[in-house]
């Protein structure tokens, strides 16, 4: 079946510690996206990307880092620098071109801070 | 900017009845989609429903619709004989046709079912 996977469910991290979340499609989609959910709160983009080696920050970039190396892949990575990762984040993805087709979504990753 | 209200934070309704989500919509751009996701507890989101911006007629999916005014500039989704698996977070969400692929979320409605 194709879709999105997205490991670890649950992730842990230590103050000054970067963690990265993998998000990995097998949906042949060009673009890719990661949002943050808060409790009770919508989903906020952080980045996202419509080709292999291009990425565009979205609205709560900082403190985050992505990279596309790879169609299938589109990992996020959490630096230290981000002062209040515990969220749930969630990667996406869509087929670049038409516009109505929708995003697909994987099951999550609830990171907390140590 | 584009930007997404859902005025509702939590709806009950009871069982096999019918219930409106409102969501209204502000963009200056003539192109454009609305999406419907639910995600239930377990946290996925589940695509639901679509409609765009030049589309006739309103969207409907098996016992969603979607309520399409667009003078008004709002997609409220509307369940017909709501499920106790209906209860769930319901998000409306635009993507822009001059945007690329930029979607943004409203902030969502608790919808919850009772027997």
């Amino acid at each position: 079946d194709g879709g999105i996977t997205q490991s670890p469910k649950y992730l842990f991290r230590k103050e000054g510690q970067n963690v990265t979340l993998s998000c990995e499609q097998n949906l042949n989609h060009d673009a890719m996206y990661w949002y943050r959910q808060d409790p009770g709160q919508g989903l906020r983009l952080i980045y996202y990307s419509q080709i292999v080696n291009d990425f565009q920050k979205g609205d709560i970039a900082e403190g985050y880092s992505v990279s596309r190396e790879k169609k299938e892949s589109f990992p996020l990575t959490v630096t230290s620098a981000q002062k209040n990762p515990t969220a749930f984040y969630l990667c996406a993805s869509s087929i670049g071109m038409p516009g109505h087709q929708p995003q697909h979504f994987g099951d999550g990753t609830r990171l907390s801070i140590l | 900017a584009q930007k997404i209200t859902q005025t509702q934070p939590g709806m009950f309704v009871q069982e096999k009845e019918a219930v409106t989500l409102d969501c209204t919509y502000d963009t200056s751009d003539p192109s454009y989609g609305l999406f419907w996701y639910k995600q239930p507890s377990s946290g996925e989101m589940i695509f639901l429903i679509y409609q765009g911006s030049y589309d006739q007629q309103n969207a409907t999916e098996g016992r969603y619709s979607l309520n399409f005014q667009k003078a008004r500039k709002s997609a409220n989704l509307v369940i017909s004989a709501s499920q106790l698996g209906d209860s769930a977070m319901y998000f409306c969400a635009m993507r822009e046709g001059s945007g690329g692929f930029k979607t943004i979320f409203g902030a969502g409605t608790r919808l919850f079912v009772k027997a």
